[in-house]
């Protein structure tokens, strides 16, 4: 059975620091990884991916992947209160499903 | 961008009804996918379909179906509802990059 696991929230920030949220994966052939939004009552929403060990940044986001350590974050820079929603994890790997984490719950104090 | 359209937001049905959960993507894709997701469980896949007529069962498919007659429209069925299925239903496709768009979702409960 394929397992993602994130860190259990919630997850509390005030306004302007940086939110880090941690994802780990079973599945060693895992090839790609992903990073969605939900707001609550709303449907996920993609807003990074990750192939290739390192950082990938985009705006306040960067995505981390260290595939020894089967390993995957996120960290959002100058958190802002419309960051607050659940981050859920999911990787792929040799098919085309994705298996989700259970989400972390980010709240951004103002 | 890929849109993905669920037919209904909101919907109340009676136990032991005959369910139908509707959902269309514009974008050719070839796979699909049924999630339902509930607190502190997650998204569970349901079923999955990776072409016309063509679908596989998910981690959860006890008392559901598919159909899937056309490319872009991927039908989930509870045969007969239960409460136990009570519970936000999320439609998939692939997006880019082999990420899901995800439809708004189908919030269902069963009295």
């Amino acid at each position: 059975q394929k397992e993602v696991e994130q860190n259990s929230g919630p997850l509390s920030v005030p306004e302007g620091a940086i939110a880090s949220l941690n994802c780990t994966y079973s599945d060693r052939g895992s090839q790609s990884f992903f990073w969605y939004r939900q707001y609550s009552g709303k449907s996920p929403e993609l807003i990074m991916f990750i192939y290739s060990n390192g950082d990938k940044e985009d705006g306040r986001f960067t995505a981390q992947l260290n595939k020894a350590s089967q390993y995957v974050s996120l960290l959002i820079r100058d958190s802002q209160p419309s960051d607050s929603a659940t981050y859920l994890c999911a990787v792929r790997g040799s098919n085309y499903k994705l298996t989700f984490g259970k989400g972390t719950l980010l709240t951004v104090n103002p | 961008d890929v849109k993905v359209t669920q037919s209904s937001r909101y919907l109340v049905k009676r136990t032991g009804e005959k369910v139908f959960l509707e959902c269309v993507q514009d974008m050719d894709h070839e796979n699909m996918f049924w999630y339902r997701q509930d607190p502190g469980l997650g998204l569970r896949l349901i079923y999955f379909s990776y072409d016309v007529k063509m679908k596989e069962k998910g981690d959860i498919p006890e008392g559901y179906s598919v159909s899937r007659e056309k490319k872009e429209r991927f039908s989930l069925i509870l045969e007969s509802a239960s409460t136990n299925q009570t519970s936000m239903y999320l439609c998939a496709t692939h997006g880019t990059n082999y990420g899901y768009t995800f439809g708004s979702g189908t919030r269902l409960t069963v009295v």
